[in-house]
């Protein structure tokens, strides 16, 4: 059981390029997450999906986008990439929650150092 | 929007001994969720412990328990005989009880622990 599953690690860009970043799951999680790490600064949230697809704006979501279009994968684009999204990115899933099952803990992907010189 | 503080960017402590990191949010919600995530150098996020709003009971997990004071808002994590393997960064997070259970992550506290 692979849990959550981040590709590419590790991926240098420079201004201006595109990509796209993927994330799977195997645990037929309903929700997905990503996140930016930065130094000094917490997890913080760019998109997010409640569903197959669906998709909805996070803390930071400018100059990223995402898709949905299959349950397991929540892929995040970056259409031209920017210095100051050099970062760790980091997908997580969780099982959907009602009123009641809340507590359900988010499961993170190893994360994606991305540089962008 | 909620907020989560964590006023301890770097903490220390000696094998064996026990260590405590805080963590203050910021909310209007009664029902909601507080969580301790580890991020050891590997980088992964691992859960160390949960706790729901509406138990008055502490959370604990083996060596490691939480003080939760709903009244100030305050989440602290208290690590009890402390191991070389407790060395990370720790972050506090903050989930409220809507649609997409979004975390809201303080900005961590690095955890040294000293043979």
């Amino acid at each position: 059981n692979a849990g959550v599953t981040q590709t590419p690690k590790f991926r240098v860009l420079k201004t201006g390029q595109s990509m796209t970043l993927l994330c799977a799951q195997d645990m037929n999680h309903e929700y997905m997450y990503w996140y930016r790490q930065d130094p000094g600064m917490g997890l913080r949230l760019i998109h997010y999906s409640v569903g197959e697809g669906t998709t909805a704006k996070g803390e930071v979501p400018d100059g990223y986008n995402v898709s949905r279009l299959k349950k397991q994968n929540f892929l995040l684009g970056l259409e031209s990439a920017a210095p100051s999204q050099t970062s760790v990115y980091f997908c997580a899933s969780s099982l959907e929650t009602g009123w009641g099952g809340g507590n359900q803990p988010q499961h993170f992907g190893d994360g994606t150092r991305l540089s962008i010189l | 929007a909620q907020t989560v503080t964590q006023s301890q960017p770097e903490m220390s402590v000696q094998e064996a001994e026990t260590v405590t990191l805080s963590c203050t949010y910021d909310t209007s919600e009664s029902d909601y969720y507080l969580f301790w995530y580890k991020q050891p150098p590997s980088r992964q996020m691992i859960l160390v412990i949960r706790q729901e709003a509406y138990k008055q009971q502490n959370a604990t997990e083996n060596r490691f328990s939480v003080n939760f004071q709903k009244a100030a808002k305050s989440f602290s994590l208290k690590i009890s005989d402390s191991q070389l393997g407790d060395a990370a960064m720790y972050f506090c997070a903050y989930m409220e009880e809507t649609s997409g259970s979004r975390l809201t992550f303080g900005e961590g506290t690095q955890l040294t622990v000293n043979p």
